[in-house]
């Protein structure tokens, strides 16, 4: 079956553009998980939903970032005023239930604030 | 901050040789996940590891885990040139939800 997907692939933004970001996860899958990848780092998590909830905020860098769940399947996470340091990989996954569970990933979209 | 560290850093092998990586944690885990990434793309899960069990076996992947010494390893047979990635532990922590804490990863380079 189709894997998470995300869109778009690549951003490329201006200083101070606003950024929304796209994932369709697995049908189905309960759990939604955003992660921010720095060029040759390990993914950092920055939040997560069950269904439309969104239960943990506490990875998101500042009030910049904002990730919403409205009908608790496709999630969009927006940047605000985009900074240099935004620039990364977004990383979205999903899990079917909640908690000891395999995340599946997207291929992320890959942000440069320029 | 990352709960995990994997070691080495950086490998290079040569096809057909073994290659082993380790990652240690700080705190107490549910379960502890590998995960596969190639160069630009998306990760790719590879085992998932509870915290009460000791050893996974997938294909040529056998993960272990050491709950007391809070470290896992994992050892890939008979490399081939595609299992050139770098390689990732993540754990589930315990009083931290649901969400995965990843480590720095391993840079493997299986040479044909």
């Amino acid at each position: 079956g189709a894997g998470v997907s995300q869109s778009p692939r690549y951003k490329v933004a201006k200083r101070g553009q606003d950024v929304a970001l796209r994932c369709d996860p697995i049908s189905g899958h309960v759990s939604l998980f955003w992660y921010q990848q720095a060029l040759g780092q390990g993914p950092e998590f920055l939040t997560y939903f069950q269904n439309e909830a969104q239960l943990d905020k506490s990875g998101l860098p500042s009030d910049r970032f904002f990730a919403e769940r409205p009908e608790g399947s496709v999630s969009t996470l927006k940047i605000q005023r985009t900074q240099q340091e935004d620039s990364a990989v977004y990383l979205c996954a999903s899990s079917f239930l909640a908690g000891q569970e395999t995340q599946y990933f997207g291929p992320g979209t890959r942000l440069l604030v320029l | 901050s990352q709960q995990g560290e994997e070691d080495p850093q950086a490998l290079s092998i040569q096809e057909g040789e073994n290659a082993t990586m380790n990652c240690s944690y700080k705190t107490s885990i549910n379960n502890l996940q590998w995960y596969r990434q190639n160069s630009g793309r998306g990760l790719v899960h590879l085992i998932l590891i509870r915290s009460n069990e000791r050893e996974k076996h997938s294909g040529r992947l056998r993960v272990t885990l050491d709950t007391s010494k809070k470290s896992s390893s994992l050892l890939i047979t008979a490399s081939r040139a595609a299992d050139t990635a770098s390689y990732f532990c993540a754990t589930e922590v315990k009083a931290a939800g649901n969400k995965l804490t990843f480590g720095g990863g391993t840079r493997v380079l299986v040479k044909p």
